[in-house]
């Protein structure tokens, strides 16, 4: 299937500090990227989506100043955690799909776990 | 967006047949059922998909009711790395291609 890459897998920062992820699709291109957000022991949480070229479309109650989406181009997208507080401490997930079509499956990153200290 | 609805968790022997269940009553004609599992700590794994009629493939097998408002999904012969948490979820219709995941099941293979 196709691949799709996060980096860094796992990181480490102060408060206050900014962190930026990396959503990568190596083998395909991806108009819309999804990113999520997933607590321990708790379901994927989707945060927004992001659209190449265009401004992502964020879900309710997730503030969009302070998780700063780029879709630069077909295969990257980044998130960026600004401002990081010990409660943004969390599993961060990206995913990406094939086509637009109705039936095509997503793909997912390997996610990213990001500690804020 | 047609809610599902999962067991909270299953066990499994290894070896065995696992068959996790999933209701889906409100599904539209056009939403087709998914299936991801997750392992701890790693992104979902894209398992299988169907409209109505049953769908096999490698991993798994997948039956819908005639009806479509249920569905369950077949791990013919489950093994310790099959140990995660699997996910029923409807496609949205609209022209959007978010996943909505809800709670899932855990499933749990032991020796």
């Amino acid at each position: 299937g196709a691949v799709v890459s996060q980096h860094p897998s796992r990181v480490i920062c102060k408060s206050g500090t900014s962190v930026k992820i990396e959503c990568r699709s190596l083998d395909f291109q991806a108009t819309t990227m999804f990113w999520y957000r997933q607590f321990p022991k708790q379901s994927l949480m989707l945060m927004a989506t992001s659209n190449e070229g265009s401004k992502a479309t964020y879900e309710q109650g997730v503030e969009k100043d302070k998780f700063l989406i780029n879709h630069a181009s077909l295969t990257l997208s980044t998130l960026t955690v600004t401002s990081a507080h010990p409660e943004d401490s969390s599993f961060y997930i990206c995913s990406a799909r094939l086509t637009r079509a109705m039936n095509t499956e997503a793909f997912f990153g390997q996610g990213t776990r990001l500690t804020v200290v | 967006d047609a809610k599902t609805t999962q067991p909270p968790s299953m066990d499994c022997a290894e070896g065995r047949a696992a068959n996790l269940p999933c209701n889906h009553s409100t599904i539209s004609g056009n939403e087709y059922v998914y299936w991801y599992r997750q392992i701890h700590s790693q992104g979902p794994q894209y398992i299988i998909h169907g409209l109505k009629n049953n769908e096999t493939n490698e991993m798994a097998s997948l039956i819908i009711t005639e009806d479509r408002k249920s569905s369950t999904l077949i791990l013919p012969h489950a093994t310790l790395r099959d140990t995660a948490v699997y996910y029923c979820i409807v496609r949205v219709p609209r022209n959007t291609d978010k996943l909505i995941f809800g709670t899932g099941t855990r499933l749990q293979v032991f020796p």
